[in-house]
């Protein structure tokens, strides 16, 4: 049974460029939510996806945004990079309706 | 106030020693209280699940939780060098988004 999947696992930007993130959840889970974790901290919440709409969003810019697709797997896209996005970005995957949430790998961005 | 404050370490323990994390949260709203632990560049494990005051017991790890206080403890017994990680409290409200403590480190010396 495959867990979450994450790619890339490492990632260099430039400040200004736009980056992709790709996540294929945990077999038969159906919702993917977004984190991202600063070096020495703990994961902060981006959003969620469920049925390939946004269902819950925590406090950032509109430069994040998601997409999930009708397998449910998800995409995380960052526009206009900035030095402070520099983190690991982390995609949980869960069933509608459970709490229990199963983390990937990561994704680590660095901004130059 | 912060959300959810958590002990910062690091701890450092001798192997076969009881380790204890501890988290304590503000918002009357959580109701699933968890615990994961994160190896160096990995993603974060789920290693205790409760959604109720009291004791949890699994292997070596206890979960507690006392919501009157508010306040979640993990307890490692007979720790183990394998057991070096970081851990990570979090908790869940209705909402299915997860709020994170900052992480406790903690090595176990062989």
């Amino acid at each position: 049974d495959a867990g979450v999947t994450q790619s890339p696992t490492h990632l260099i930007k430039t400040r200004g460029q736009q980056v992709t993130l790709r996540c294929s959840p945990k077999s038969g889970h159906d919702t993917v939510s977004w984190y991202q974790q600063a070096l020495g901290q703990g994961p902060q919440f981006i959003f969620q996806y469920y049925e390939e709409e946004e269902r819950q969003r925590g406090n950032f810019p509109d430069r994040f945004s998601g997409h999930q697709f009708p397998n449910y797997s998800s995409e995380l896209n960052v526009n206009a990079l900035l030095l402070g996005d520099s983190a690991l970005y982390l995609c949980a995957s869960s069933k509608q309706g459970t709490d229990t949430q199963y983390f990937g790998p990561g994704t680590r961005l660095t901004v130059l | 106030q912060k959300e959810v404050e958590q002990d910062p370490g690091p701890l450092s323990v001798p192997e076969g020693a009881i380790v204890s994390l501890n988290c304590t949260y503000s918002n009357s709203a959580f109701q699933y209280f968890m615990w994961y632990r994160q190896y160096s560049r990995k993603g974060p494990e789920l290693l205790m699940y409760t959604y109720s005051s009291g004791n949890k017991e699994d292997g070596r790890f206890t979960a507690q939780v006392d919501k009157s206080s508010k306040y979640i403890s993990l307890f490692i017994r007979d720790s183990q060098p394998s057991d070096s990680a970081t851990y990570l409290c979090a908790f869940c409200s209705n909402d299915y988004k997860l709020s994170f403590g900052a992480g406790t480190t903690v090595t176990v010396r062989a």
